[in-house]
């Protein structure tokens, strides 16, 4: 079965550099997504990507983040000087942009700032 | 306003019974809605979708939409201690991304 995979599943990092964060999404999905989810609080949107754009984003996606899509396959996150309140599980999804928007989950990055 | 709110849980049910989980979603526009499982330091797995107005039923899983009412629920049947995970409710409030709720944490005691 076709899955969104992730790497690294965790990530440490000092605070104040700069981490980048890898998703495969699944092969025929169009639309690509990143969220977040801090320790015991609800998963939080951060950007959605479609056509080698970014369609949507939150607050939270301020300029400490980017994203891209470097070849065919790839997707990440770069995260710019790192803060403590940046340690979080990160999940990628992708969804295949039918107008049920389906949209399946990778495995996540935990990511701890020190 | 908060944009999705699940009732807040935790809710322990025993095995057998039928754990009800509701959601209630703010955007009156919202089209698709999806309940995702997770479990406890793993990611969202998608069980539900839910398009229209009624019932959905997959396997022990019944969701119920009440656009009306701006209303979402998960009935789960039969439940089993593998059901124990956290319940999220998600809205999709346009193309390009969902809003979940805080979840609900479901228990089912043995």
């Amino acid at each position: 079965e076709p899955e969104v995979t992730q790497t690294p599943s965790h990530q440490v990092t000092q605070m104040g550099q700069e981490v980048i964060l890898r998703c495969v999404p699944i092969s025929n999905h169009l639309y690509f997504y990143w969220y977040r989810q801090i320790l015991g609080q609800k998963v939080e949107f951060l950007v959605s990507f479609y056509n080698n754009e970014i369609s949507e984003k939150s607050e939270i996606f301020d300029d400490q983040f980017s994203v891209e899509r470097p070849d065919g396959s790839n997707f990440t996150l770069k995260i710019r000087s790192t803060k403590l309140e940046d340690s979080a599980m990160y999940f990628c999804a992708s969804s295949d942009g039918s107008s049920n928007t389906e949209a399946f989950f990778g495995q996540g990055t935990r990511l701890t700032v020190v | 306003q908060k944009e999705v709110e699940q009732n807040s849980g935790p809710l322990s049910v025993p095995e057998g019974a039928i754990a009800s989980l509701n959601c209630t979603y703010s955007d009156r526009g919202s089209q698709s809605f999806f309940w995702y499982r997770q479990y406890s330091g793993k990611s969202p797995e998608l069980i539900m979708s839910i398009y229209s107005n009624g019932d959905k039923e997959d396997g022990r899983f019944t969701a119920q939409l009440n656009k009306a009412s701006q209303y979402v629920s998960l009935l789960i049947r039969d439940s089993q201690p593998s059901d124990s995970a956290t319940y999220l409710c998600a809205v999709n409030m346009n193309d390009y991304k969902l809003s979940f709720g805080a979840g609900t944490t479901v228990t089912v005691r043995a």
